[in-house]
């Protein structure tokens, strides 16, 4: 079964700390996976993908697929990064994706 | 710019009415989607629609049924609205091209209430 794990619910972190969001899937094929981020009144919104291996607003996700893992870190937390982040994976049937839990990032002054 | 527009921002329902969420997008995406978000459960996918008429059951489509008469407007339709239904409904489109992209473009949701 295609699953994705956010096991935390909510972190919170001090503006300036490391920050980092786990996330777990659970996939038979070759994954593509991706990190949302909605805003306060805002709408849900991509933030990056695995396979452009890039840096978004100083975030970066590795795929480690021994760990079967796609955690999201920035290495020093800004109060503007507070918001819910989702972990998703591209199932079998293309265009669909599965979706975490979500964790909320508080990032106090 | 991508726009996915929701038609009710906020609804407030009582059991057994029927209700019609309604989602049109303005880029000519082939792909729609319907989610539905709840706190410590994510988004869970209800219908997903891949073309005119064509329609899908997602992950959890039990009391749902979508219409996609047009390529610009996907609808959830509600036939006896019921409690455990209040959620925020969140449609979101892609292109064909998205299939591999992963990228969804969302609406601002609809907050449905059932009383």
């Amino acid at each position: 079964a295609q699953r994705v794990t956010q096991p935390e619910k909510l972190l919170s972190v001090f503006k300036g700390a490391p920050v980092e969001l786990k996330c777990n899937y659970s996939y038979s094929g070759s994954p593509e996976l991706f990190w949302y981020v909605q805003y306060s009144r805002q709408r849900l919104q991509l933030l990056l993908r695995h396979i452009s291996r890039e840096s978004i607003k100083g975030f970066t996700a590795d795929l480690n697929k021994g760990e079967t893992s796609f955690h999201l870190k920035k290495p020093f937390a800004q109060e503007e990064d507070s918001a819910m982040y989702y972990c998703a994976l591209s199932g079998n049937q293309g265009g669909k994706l599965i979706f975490g839990q979500g964790t909320e990032l508080s990032v106090k002054p | 710019d991508v726009k996915v527009t929701q038609s009710s921002r906020y609804l407030v329902k009582r059991t057994g009415e029927k209700v019609f969420l309604e989602c049109v997008q303005d880029m000519d995406h082939e792909n729609m989607f319907w989610y539905r978000q709840d706190p410590g459960l994510g988004l869970r996918l209800i219908y997903f629609s891949y073309d005119v008429k064509m329609k899908e059951k997602g992950d959890i489509p039990e009391g749902y049924s979508v219409s996609r008469e047009k390529k610009e407007r996907f609808s959830l339709i509600l036939e006896s609205a019921s409690t455990n239904q209040t959620s925020m409904y969140l449609c979101a489109s892609s292109p064909f091209a998205g299939f591999m992209t992963g990228e969804l473009f969302f609406g601002e949701g609809s907050r449905l209430t059932v009383l």
